[in-house]
């Protein structure tokens, strides 16, 4: 079945440390993107990517980083600089080409705490 | 100024009875797309239903439906006859012809049985 596959599904940062949440897709999608999301809130956008090699920032990129060399595949990498990165992260997969009617597919989700 | 607002936090619903969250969006395109999704508490997002701006009729899926009010920008989702596992987070998103989303801050849902 086509989908979104994230891991890991739980990951644990030391202080000082940088971590790669990975997010692959076999839907054939275009734009990926990627969101936190901290307790009882809502999704926000850290960066996003509508074609290979090309990626965008979102509202609160600061401390994180992406790269997009392959189509299938959209790692995350929390880096030692986000002070606060206990949160839940998701990626998303849409078709560009498809109109706007195309819906956000979701992975289900890498939670990140630190230790 | 934000582009999708919900402005329930929390909502609480009887079995079997019918629940309307409600959804208010903001954008200058004449093109548009609208999306509800529900994220139960394993944290999968869901996606439920979908408005298109141009479409005349309000979307329906099942027990989920959309009041779409185009002139007050509004997108309300209604779901009927409420079942315990519809107790979750809903969101309402929007795409733009940017191609990005935009999603709202979300409503949780408890059903009450």
């Amino acid at each position: 079945d086509g989908g979104i596959t994230q891991s890991p599904k739980y990951l644990f940062r030391k202080e000082g440390q940088n971590v790669t949440l990975s997010c692959e897709q076999n839907l054939n999608h275009d734009a990926m993107y990627w969101y936190r999301q901290d307790p009882g809130q809502g999704l926000r956008l850290i960066y996003y990517s509508q074609i290979v090699n090309d990626f965008q920032k979102g509202d609160i990129a600061e401390g994180y980083s992406v790269s997009r060399e392959k189509k299938e595949s959209f790692p995350l990498t929390v880096t030692s600089a986000q002070k606060n990165p206990t949160a839940f992260y998701l990626c998303a997969s849409s078709n560009y080409q498809g109109g706007l009617n195309q819906p956000q597919h979701f992975g289900d989700g890498t939670r990140l705490s630190i230790l | 100024a934000q582009k999708i607002t919900q402005t329930q936090p929390g909502m609480f619903v009887q079995e079997k009875e019918a629940v309307t969250l409600d959804c208010t969006y903001d954008t200058s395109d004449p093109s548009y797309g609208l999306f509800w999704y529900k994220q139960p508490s394993s944290g999968e997002m869901i996606f439920l239903i979908y408005q298109g701006s141009y479409d005349q009729q309000n979307a329906t899926e099942g027990r989920y439906s959309l009041n779409f009010q185009k002139a007050r920008k509004s997108a309300n989702l209604v779901i009927s006859a409420s079942q315990l596992g519809d107790s979750a987070m809903y969101f309402c998103a929007m795409r733009e012809v940017s191609q990005q989303f935009y999603f709202g801050t979300g409503t949780s849902l408890t059903v009450i049985p």
